[in-house]
């Protein structure tokens, strides 16, 4: 089974311009959520999307939006970019259900869109 | 604010001994506890689960919770130089469907020396 995939891996942006990051995650998972890394504040919760609805959003502004497509693939969008936004963006996927085993538990990530902006 | 701590490290063990890696979180409210291990330069990866008090064994890897204490501990038996990484700790306040908003520590750096 295929893993989690992101694109681009890589993203060079300047101030003021946007970004959109896209993930598609492991077949038959409907949940994705993602995450930004950062040395200093480590990994921290952006969204969580589950069929198409945002089901958990963390604390981060406006600035910062997602969505998720019919076929479970994610996209996320940062605007108006600014230095302080240069991380890892994890996307994880998930089956997001209860009760299928152990298989249901936990969230497998890609490996990462890394996104610097000057 | 839920927090979840943990030493950042590094914790330094010799090969074949047990390293033990603790984290504590802030939300009573929280149902299920997972440690990830990440590499160098790579994404995070599940290794460990566990919902209820006491302790869950898998392989080399032991999950201890602590309810009460509000404390999540990982050892791992018989270390070995590939289990160099660090270790994350996370947290959910669900025990259902929804366990896709992760609380993370900022994890604790193991090496271990040959």
């Amino acid at each position: 089974k295929a893993g989690v995939t992101q694109t681009p891996r890589y993203l060079i942006k300047t101030r003021g311009q946007q970004v959109t990051l896209s993930c598609s995650p492991i077949s038959g998972h409907r949940s994705v959520s993602w995450y930004q890394q950062t040395p200093g504040q480590g990994l921290q919760f952006l969204f969580e999307y589950f069929s198409e609805t945002q089901r958990n959003k963390g604390n981060f502004p406006g600035r910062f939006s997602g969505r998720q497509f019919s076929n479970s693939r994610s996209e996320m969008n940062v605007s108006t970019l600014e230095l302080g936004d240069s991380a890892l963006y994890l996307c994880a996927s998930s089956l997001g259900v209860w009760g299928q085993g152990a298989s249901s538990v936990g969230q497998y990530f890609g490996p990462g869109t890394r996104l610097t902006v000057t | 604010q839920k927090e979840v701590e943990q030493n950042s490290g590094p914790l330094s063990v010799p090969e074949g001994a047990i390293a033990s890696l603790n984290c504590t979180y802030s939300d009573r409210g929280s149902q299920s506890f997972f440690w990830y291990r990440q590499y160098s330069g790579k994404s995070p990866e599940l290794i460990m689960f566990i919902y209820s008090n006491g302790d869950k064994e898998d392989g080399r890897f032991t999950a201890q919770l602590n309810k009460a204490s509000q404390y999540v501990s990982l050892l791992i038996r018989d270390s070995q130089p590939s289990d160099s990484a660090t270790y994350l700790c996370a947290v959910s306040s669900s025990l259902g469907g929804s366990q896709g908003n992760l609380i993370f520590g900022k994890g604790t750096k193991l090496s271990v020396k040959p």
